[in-house]
């Protein structure tokens, strides 16, 4: 299983500001993924950070709220551009599931609450 | 449609008992399926795999019905470390997440 360090574990913003979340993999993955989990909903994937390419995004998600680094294979960051108090929400990593069977593993995740 | 339906519960369940989860997923042609669990602010952890021959983990019995399209989670002599949230999990072109079940185990 890969080790995923998150950061930061939580922060607290003013509206209209951007916060950047960093992602550290202790392996080279190919793929990372970014989730969002709002309060009493389930896990929605924002987009997927391709090493040497732009990032996909899901419907919904776009890079200038969102934009994304991945600049080698055990680094990411995910940046919430001009917050709101609808971003508040868990913000999560993860790496993993690119074959049948084989699990996703999360990052700590950061807890963002956008006054 | 959601590609992945739970019972939000809560469930509440005094210690020793036997609870079940169930969650149905709407493509047929899922691949992968999985059971996490989610403490409260917690990130999801893998709690287990789900097969079509069935799989048990101790006290946890996974169960999958392709036929329809529904995964289970039974868990035996509930603790009281068992209270968290349980994510169902199927995959297709990416992972589905349900909204989870809350369990919790009372004394």
């Amino acid at each position: 299983s890969a080790v995923i360090s998150q950061k930061p574990s939580r922060d607290i913003c003013q509206r209209g500001t951007s916060l950047t979340i960093q992602c550290q993999v202790d392996s080279q993955v190919t793929m990372m993924f970014w989730y969002r989990q709002q309060p009493g909903q389930s896990l929605t994937l924002i987009a997927t950070a391709n090493q040497g390419s732009e990032a996909t995004y899901e419907s919904g998600f776009v890079i200038d709220k969102f934009p994304i680094s991945r600049p080698n294979l055990t680094f990411s960051t995910l940046t919430v551009s001009n917050m709101s108090p609808e971003d508040s929400s868990i913000y999560l990593c993860s790496v993993g599931g690119q074959a049948t069977n084989e699990k996703l593993f999360f990052g700590s995740g950061t807890q963002l609450s956008v006054l | 449609r959601k590609e992945v339906e739970q019972d939000p519960g809560p469930f509440n369940v005094p210690e020793g008992a036997t609870v079940a989860f169930n969650c149905t997923y709407s493509n047929s042609a899922s691949q992968s399926f999985f059971w996490y669990r989610q403490d409260c602010r917690k990130e999801p952890k893998l709690l287990m795999s789900v097969y079509s021959s069935g799989n048990e983990d101790g006290r946890f019995t996974a169960q999958l019905n392709r036929a329809s399209q529904y995964i289970s989670l039974l868990i035996r002599d509930s603790k009281l470390s068992d209270s968290a949230t349980y994510l169902c999990v199927v995959t297709g072109n990416q992972f589905y997440f349900g909204t989870g079940t809350s369990l919790t185990v009372i004394p």
